[in-house]
C-alpha cells in the first residue's frame, strides 16, 4: 500500500491569505491524485482530481499541482468557509489510500 | 441533485453484526461503481470496499476481508454493507460514495453521503 504523507498537520492562516498544503506519495502515483475538503460533522467534498482539475462547482481559488510523488493544494485567498481539514488520495495503485489530513485553522 | 443517504449504524457488541444501507438519488445508480469508506473518531479516511456497477466485481481492504460483504440492488438504487464479527477497531463513521474514473487505474469519490456511526463496544 502506498503511504500518503501530508504536511503540515495544522496550518494557521489569516483570512485573505494564501494557504499551501503538501501531499507526498511513497512512490510515484503519476497525476492520479485527488483532494477533498471536510468540515466538522460533514462528509468529505471532492475539490480536485487528476492532481489539478477542479471538480464541478469548486471555486477558482482552489488549485492543485504536482505529479509523481509531490503534490500541492493552494487556496489563493482563504475565505471563512475554507477553514477545514483537507485530505489527499491516490488512485494510481491498489488500494486507494488517503493522507492523514491537514487542518487549516484561523490564525 | 445527487444524494447519498446512509442508515443502519448503531451500537453493537464485539463479535456482533450490523447491516448498513445507502440510498442513492439524482444520478443513474446502476452506471457507477460504489464504495464504502470509513473514518474512526478523530482519525483519517480508510477505504473499505467497492462493488462494480453490475455487482460482478467486489474488493475489500485487508482489515475487513472475510468479515464484511458489500452488495447492491440497482432496482432499489441501494448499496449495502453487511458487517460480521465486528471488532472495537471497526468503530467509525461509515460513508458511502460514488466512484469516479476518467482513464485512471483506480477511482476517486464523489459525492459522499453524510455517514452513519458504527460503535463496537461491550
Amino acid at each position: 500500500e502506498i503511504v500518503m504523507t501530508q504536511s503540515p498537520a495544522t496550518l494557521s492562516v489569516s483570512p485573505g491569505e494564501r494557504a499551501t498544503l503538501s501531499c507526498r506519495a511513497g512512490q510515484s502515483v503519476s497525476s492520479n491524485l485527488a483532494w477533498y475538503q471536510q468540515k466538522p460533522g460533514q462528509a468529505p467534498r471532492l475539490l480536485i482530481y487528476g492532481a489539478s482539475t477542479r471538480a464541478t462547482g469548486i471555486p477558482a481559488r482552489f488549485s492543485g499541482s504536482g505529479s509523481g510523488t509531490e503534490f500541492t493544494l493552494t487556496i489563493s485567498s482563504l475565505q471563512s468557509e475554507d477553514f477545514a481539514v483537507y485530505y489527499c488520495q491516490q488512485y494510481n495503485n491498489w488500494p486507494p489510500a488517503f493522507g492523514q489530513g491537514t487542518k487549516v485553522e484561523i490564525k | 441533485q445527487m444524494q447519498l443517504v446512509e442508515s443502519g449504524g448503531g451500537l453493537v457488541t464485539p463479535g456482533g453484526s450490523l447491516r448498513l444501507s445507502c440510498a442513492a438519488s439524482g444520478f443513474t445508480f446502476s452506471d457507477y461503481y460504489m464504495s464504502w469508506i470509513r473514518q474512526a473518531p478523530g482519525k483519517g479516511l480508510e477505504w473499505v470496499s467497492y462493488i462494480s456497477s453490475s455487482s460482478s466485481y467486489t474488493n475489500y481492504a485487508d482489515s475487513v476481508k472475510g468479515r464484511f460483504t458489500i452488495s447492491r440492488d440497482n432496482a432499489k438504487n441501494s448499496l449495502y454493507l453487511q458487517m460480521d464479527s465486528l471488532r472495537a477497531e471497526d468503530t467509525a463513521v461509515y460513508y458511502c460514495a460514488r466512484d469516479l474514473n476518467i482513464a485512471a487505474p483506480y477511482n476517486w469519490f464523489d459525492p459522499w453521503g453524510q455517514g452513519t456511526l458504527v460503535t463496537v463496544s461491550s
